[in-house]
C-alpha cells in the first residue's frame, strides 16, 4: 500500500530552523488537505498542523505548514531540545479510499 | 476536554484474536470519525480503518480487510477494534484517534486526527 515520502531524519542546532518535506501524488496531497503530527518518545501522536497550514489552539507559531502541488512542508523555527521527536505527515488518498501517512522523520536537535 | 481512554495491554498467542476498546469522554464521538492506527516497535504509523459511530459503517485499509473488524457503540461513546489470526508481526501499539469529517461535492472523508488515545500494546508471541 502506497504512502507518503518523508526523509528518515533531519537535524539542526538549537535556535535554528528546519524543514521536513512530504511528497505524495495527485490522489492524495494533490487533492486533499495535509496534516502533521508530532510524536514525542513513548507518547501518542499529537496534531501540529491541519488544513495544510493551520495550527490547533496551543501549538506555538514556531510550527508552520505549507503545500504546493503534490508536496507539503513542515517548518520549525527556534528549535528547542524539546522538539526532538518523530514527525509524520498524513492525508486522505482518493484512489485507495484510505488515510495515508508518511514514513516519519526523526528530528534531532544537536 | 476530550479524552480517548483505551483498554490495557494484551499478550496473545499466534492465531488468536484481540479486541481493543476506546472510550471517549463527553459525547466526543458525535459527528466524528474514529480510526485505528497501529505502530510496530521502531516503525511508523499505519492506518487500519475507520468508522463513523452514528452511522456504524466501517471502512478498512486493504491490508487489513480480511482480518479486522471495527465497531462502535454511539450510546456509550466506545469504539472497538478486533484483529483476528494474529501473527508476530502484529505486535504493535494500537491507537484510536478521532477526527472530523470533511464533505465536498461528491463525497465525505476523514479530514485529520484531532485527538488520540494513549495506545494499547498488543504482544503476539508463542
Amino acid at each position: 500500500q502506497s504512502g507518503l515520502t518523508q526523509p528518515p531524519s533531519v537535524s539542526a542546532a538549537p535556535g535554528q530552523k528546519v524543514t521536513i518535506s512530504c511528497s505524495g501524488s495527485s490522489a492524495n496531497i494533490g487533492d486533499k488537505f495535509v496534516s502533521w503530527y508530532q510524536q514525542l518518545p513513548g507518547t501518542a501522536p499529537k496534531v501540529l498542523i491541519y488544513d495544510n497550514n493551520k495550527r490547533p489552539s496551543g501549538i506555538p507559531d514556531r510550527f508552520s505548514g505549507s503545500k504546493s502541488g503534490t508536496s507539503a512542508t513542515l517548518g520549525i523555527t527556534g528549535l528547542q531540545t524539546g522538539d526532538e521527536a518523530d514527525y509524520y505527515c498524513g492525508t486522505w488518498d482518493n484512489k485507495l479510499s484510505s488515510w495515508v501517512f508518511g514514513g516519519g522523520t526523526k528530528l534531532t536537535v544537536l | 476536554q476530550v479524552q480517548l481512554v483505551q483498554s490495557g495491554a494484551e499478550m496473545k498467542k499466534p492465531g488468536s484474536s484481540v479486541k481493543v476498546s476506546c472510550k471517549a469522554s463527553g459525547g466526543a464521538f458525535t459527528n466524528y470519525i474514529v480510526s485505528w492506527v497501529r505502530q510496530a516497535p521502531g516503525q511508523g504509523l499505519e492506518w487500519m480503518g475507520r468508522i463513523i459511530p452514528i452511522f456504524g459503517k466501517p471502512n478498512y485499509a486493504q491490508k487489513f480487510q480480511d482480518r479486522v473488524t471495527i465497531t462502535a457503540d454511539d450510546s456509550t461513546s466506545t469504539a472497538y477494534m478486533e484483529l483476528r489470526s494474529l501473527r508476530s508481526e502484529d505486535t504493535a501499539v494500537y491507537y484510536c484517534a478521532r477526527g472530523p469529517m470533511r464533505c465536498e461535492t461528491a463525497s465525505c472523508y476523514l479530514h485529520y486526527f484531532d485527538y488520540w488515545g494513549q495506545g494499547s500494546l498488543v504482544t503476539v508471541s508463542s
